[in-house]
């Protein structure tokens, strides 16, 4: 099936910085990707879907200028997590799609960043 | 919204026995489809049922769907100790956007 990798698996930082995670997908072509984020022992929640060359539509709830999604290229999406603070601290899943938004075309999910804000 | 509701939110059983978890949605769909996530790992998928099926198999696996009452279940038969895992269920609407139920923490006892 389809691989989405992606970078780094885990990250700490202090509070404050910014950290940038990679999304890639490696053996397709991701015109949507979304990003998804998991509190422990919660489920996982959507945060913004992006479309290829277009801007990321964010989900209620969720600030855009803090999570600066951008998705340049098919095959990778990064997610910045700006001037991040302990409450930042979680686990980021990031999914990848081939064909437009609004095809059936199935989702393949990457392995999850960790990010520890200390 | 209509992100899923998964019943039970525990689930301990021996090895051996079947287990069943239980999805419930909110409004229309595309399909629904069933995840695994070990802990702390990403999610692995088991497998899609469309809005016009109503049973699907795949292995020790079996997924229903009733539309009527806006439910699935997961039946894992002869679960295994391997099959200690968080398990979501996952409702794809018109937006073609997947949104996750509250998941069911399963733990198969040796």
């Amino acid at each position: 099936g389809a691989v989405v990798s992606q970078h780094p698996s885990w990250v700490i930082c202090k509070s404050g910085t910014s950290v940038k995670i990679e999304c890639r997908s490696l053996d397709f072509q991701a015109t949507t990707m979304f990003w998804y984020r998991q509190f422990p022992k919660q489920s996982l929640m959507l945060m913004a879907t992006s479309n290829e060359g277009s801007k990321a539509t964010y989900e209620q709830g969720v600030e855009k200028d803090k999570f600066l999604i951008n998705h340049a290229s098919l095959t990778l999406s990064t997610l910045t997590v700006t001037s991040a603070h302990p409450e930042d601290s979680s686990f980021y899943i990031c999914s990848a799609r081939g064909g437009l938004a609004g095809s059936s075309y199935e989702q393949y999910f990457g392995p999850g960043t960790r990010l520890t804000v200390t | 919204s209509q992100q899923g509701e998964e019943d039970p939110q525990a689930l301990s059983i021996q090895e051996g026995e079947n287990a069943t978890m239980n999805c419930s949605y909110k409004t229309s769909i595309n399909n629904l489809q069933w995840y695994r996530q070990n802990s702390g790992r990403g999610l692995v998928h088991l497998i899609l049922i469309r809005s016009n099926e109503r049973e699907k198999h795949s292995g020790r696996l079996r997924v229903t769907l009733d539309t009527s009452k806006k439910s699935s279940s997961l039946l894992i038969t002869a679960s295994r100790a391997a099959d200690t895992a968080s398990y979501f269920c996952a409702v794809s609407g018109s937006a073609r956007q997947l949104t996750f139920g509250s998941g069911t923490q399963l733990t198969v006892l040796p």
